[in-house]
């Protein structure tokens, strides 16, 4: 069975600009969460969706989005990019929220923000 | 809100030797569930072992187990045999149980470099 993608890989972006990642979760699985990670702050959980609902949003601010699709794929979406959002955002996969349901992740898409 | 600390920032151990990575946590709850998660320099999160808090049997993978002390909240990964495929940062994770979601809290991780 193939693991959890995330598209793209790598990218570079400006100051201002938005930008959306894509993660395609494990087959069968139907939550999705999103975790950002820095040197400074370390891993952060960013929000969570199933079934096309969002169920769990960490302390970020409203520039930071996302949404699913019913066939489980996800995507976040950052707008007005700030420095501080340089980061590897990861995706994590798993069959259903909640009762400790391990979560399987992504390889990441680390974004720079110049 | 649970906290995660590993004291440990870095640690470093010689081939085929046993080393013992540090977890607390800090919860309320009486069901959770913990984590081991090994990310090597690819970065890719590779999950190493799992514990329910319900469960007194400490959980064991081949040569990664844990030591789970409930009431210390204390949560100790040991690696036996140490090999150089093991050099990699380790986070402790927790997770609640309840069905409000999937959310895990990660401490601040351990790196551990594995010497030939």
């Amino acid at each position: 069975k193939a693991g959890v993608t995330q598209t793209p890989r790598y990218l570079i972006k400006t100051r201002g600009q938005q930008v959306t990642l894509s993660c395609s979760p494990i087959s069968g699985h139907r939550s999705v969460s999103w975790y950002q990670q820095t040197p400074g702050q370390g891993l952060q959980f960013l929000f969570e969706y199933f079934s096309e609902t969002q169920r769990n949003k960490g302390n970020f601010p409203g520039r930071f989005s996302g949404r699913q699709f019913s066939n489980s794929r996800s995507e976040m979406n950052v707008s007005t990019l700030e420095l501080g959002d340089s980061a590897l955002y990861l995706c994590a996969s798993s069959h259903y929220r909640g009762l400790g349901e391990t979560q399987y992740f992504g390889p990441g898409t680390r974004l720079l923000v110049l | 809100a649970q906290t995660v600390t590993q004291s440990q920032p870095e640690m470093s151990v010689q081939e085929a030797e046993t080393v013992t990575l540090s977890c607390t946590y800090d919860t309320s709850e009486n069901n959770y569930y913990l984590f081991w998660y090994k990310q090597p320099p690819s970065r890719q999160m590779i999950l190493v072992i799992r514990q329910e808090a319900y469960k007194q049997q400490n959980a064991t993978e081949n040569r990664f187990s844990v030591n789970f002390q409930k009431a210390a909240k204390s949560f100790s990964l040991k690696i036996s045999d140490s090999q150089l495929g093991d050099t990699a940062m380790y986070f402790c994770a927790f997770m609640k149980h309840d069905n409000a979601g999937n959310m895990l809290t990660f401490g601040g991780g351990t790196r551990l470099m594995v010497k030939p």
